[in-house]
C-alpha cells in the first residue's frame, strides 16, 4: 500500500536555527498538508498546498514557516528560526480526495 | 468547547467488549472522519461519514452522525488488544481537501 514518508524521524536543533522537514507524499496525490501535535495536545493544522501554492494556512503558520515542493516528489516544511515552542511532532499528509494519508511524523526538539 | 471534542478522554475495557467514543463539534461540516493513532506514530484513516449520512459501517467499526446535535459516535465491536490506540474525530467544513480540524482524542486501552 502506498504511504507518505517523512525524514528525519527525529530532529534536535538549537533555538534560532533553521530546520527543514522533508516529506514524500503519495505519488498521484494532488493535495499536501502539514500538521503538528504538541505532546499531549490535539493535532493542529498548519498549511495546505495545492497546484504549487498555499491554499490555506493557520495562525500558527507565520513568517517563520514556509513550504516548498521543489521537485515532483518532495514536499518540505522550513522553519527559519526555531523557537522552544516549535517543539512538536510534525506530520505531513497527502490526499487524492477527502481521505488524508499521514506520514509517521518528525519529532522536532528545540533546545 | 472547541471544534471536535471527544469523550471520554480515556477508556479502558476488556478484550471482546465493545468500545464507544463520542465526538462533538460546533460548526457546520461537509464530512466527519475518524482516525487512529498508535503511540508515537502517524494517524491512520478509519472511516468517513458525510453530512447527509446518518450511519456507516466498516468491518468492526460503526459510525453515527447526528448533525442536529453536532455529534458523532464511533463504535468498535469485539475489541482486540491491537485496537489499543488514541482515536480522533476530524471535521471537514469545506468541499473536500480543505483543512481537517481534529478533536482532542480518546485514549482507548484494551485489557487482554
Amino acid at each position: 500500500e502506498p504511504e507518505v514518508t517523512q525524514t528525519p524521524s527525529h530532529q534536535v536543533t538549537q533555538m534560532g536555527q533553521e530546520v527543514i522537514l522533508r516529506c514524500v507524499p503519495i505519488s498521484n496525490h494532488l493535495y499536501f498538508y502539514w500538521y503538528r501535535q504538541i505532546l499531549g495536545q490535539k493535532v493542529e493544522f498548519l498549511v495546505s498546498f495545492y497546484n504549487n501554492e498555499i491554499s490555506e494556512k493557520s495562525e500558527i503558520f507565520d513568517d517563520q514557516f514556509s513550504v516548498e515542493r521543489p521537485d515532483g516528489s518532495n514536499f518540505t516544511l522550513k522553519i527559519r528560526s526555531t523557537k522552544l515552542e516549535d517543539s512538536a511532532m510534525y506530520f505531513c499528509a497527502s490526499s487524492g480526495w477527502e481521505k488524508l494519508f499521514f506520514g509517521s511524523g518528525t519529532q522536532l526538539s528545540v533546545l | 468547547s472547541q471544534q471536535g471534542e471527544e469523550d471520554p478522554q480515556a477508556l479502558s475495557i476488556q478484550e471482546g467488549e465493545n468500545a464507544t467514543m463520542n465526538c462533538s463539534y460546533k460548526t457546520s461540516i461537509n464530512n466527519l472522519q475518524w482516525y487512529r493513532q498508535n503511540s508515537g506514530r502517524g494517524l491512520v484513516h478509519l472511516i468517513l461519514i458525510r453530512s447527509n449520512e446518518r450511519e456507516k459501517h466498516s468491518g468492526r467499526l460503526r459510525v453515527t452522525l447526528d448533525t442536529s446535535k453536532k455529534s458523532s459516535s464511533l463504535l468498535i465491536t469485539a475489541s482486540r488488544a491491537a485496537d489499543t490506540a488514541s482515536y480522533f474525530c476530524a471535521t471537514d467544513a469545506g468541499f473536500g481537501n480543505e483543512k481537517l480540524t481534529f478533536g482532542t482524542g480518546t485514549r482507548l486501552t484494551i485489557i487482554p
